[in-house]
């Protein structure tokens, strides 16, 4: 039931920028764009979130397009400790998180 | 600030009997959800809490399976006569109310033998 299309994989030299993209060409006026990484098999870690304008906090920076129908998130410095599944949740306001199949990002 | 807390964080049941899983969430936090992520898969939504309430339960396999979170204490997962299948990890999050994100526990880890 995910809303959002990402690639399966990527690769990041450490020090550099990861660009994570998620496309969710069907995103409602209301719904937030959340992204969480899960790194090996711990719970998941909640990372930032937005609805129209751009986002940045210590972990990462979130560029939503102007019509909402795709996003990125940035990690500005990869280190090996970002090596972890991505996942990119499109979510009404008052519902719950619906996890899909992510970005696993390897970092080298 | 303890986050949430899941205990056991790995749990051993022979087929038939029954697991309990608990969840402490955040300090403030009334709202409590339950994710389960069968090996090399996703994370599956459960069900949905909040104090004394069960919100959404959806995602709740129909039969073996219950949650509760009462007034006082932890939420609990519980899954009657376990079978193999059941085998995953179970993961319990919070949040304060809607439109917030959630913190997850660290896990707990079933395994059905």
């Amino acid at each position: 039931d995910a809303k959002t299309t990402q690639p399966p994989s990527m690769d990041c030299a450490e020090g550099r920028a990861a660009n994570l993209p998620c496309n969710h060409s069907t995103i409602s006026g209301n719904e937030y764009v959340y992204w969480y990484r899960q790194i090996h098999s711990q719970g998941p870690q909640y990372i930032i979130h937005g609805l129209k304008n751009n986002e940045t906090n210590e972990m990462a920076s979130l560029i939503i397009t102007e019509d909402r129908k795709s996003s990125t998130l940035i990690l500005p410095h990869a280190t090996l400790r970002d090596t972890a599944v991505y996942y990119c949740i499109v979510r009404p306001q008052t519902d719950k998180l619906i996890f899909g199949t992510g970005t696993r990002l390897q970092v080298f | 600030n303890a986050g949430v807390m899941q205990n056991p964080r790995h749990l051993v049941r022979r087929r038939g009997q029954e697991a309990r899983l608990r969840c402490s969430p955040m300090k403030g936090h009334s709202h409590v959800y339950w994710y389960r992520q069968l090996p090399e898969e996703g994370l599956k939504f459960m069900v949905y809490l909040q104090k004394e309430n069960i919100i959404d339960e959806s995602g709740m396999p129909k039969e073996r399976f219950s949650a509760e979170f009462p007034k006082e204490g932890p939420s609990i997962l519980r899954i009657q006569q376990v079978v193999r299948g059941d085998s995953a990890a179970y993961f319990c999050a919070s949040s304060p109310g809607d439109n917030y994100g959630y913190t997850f526990g660290s896990g707990t880890r079933l395994t059905v033998v």
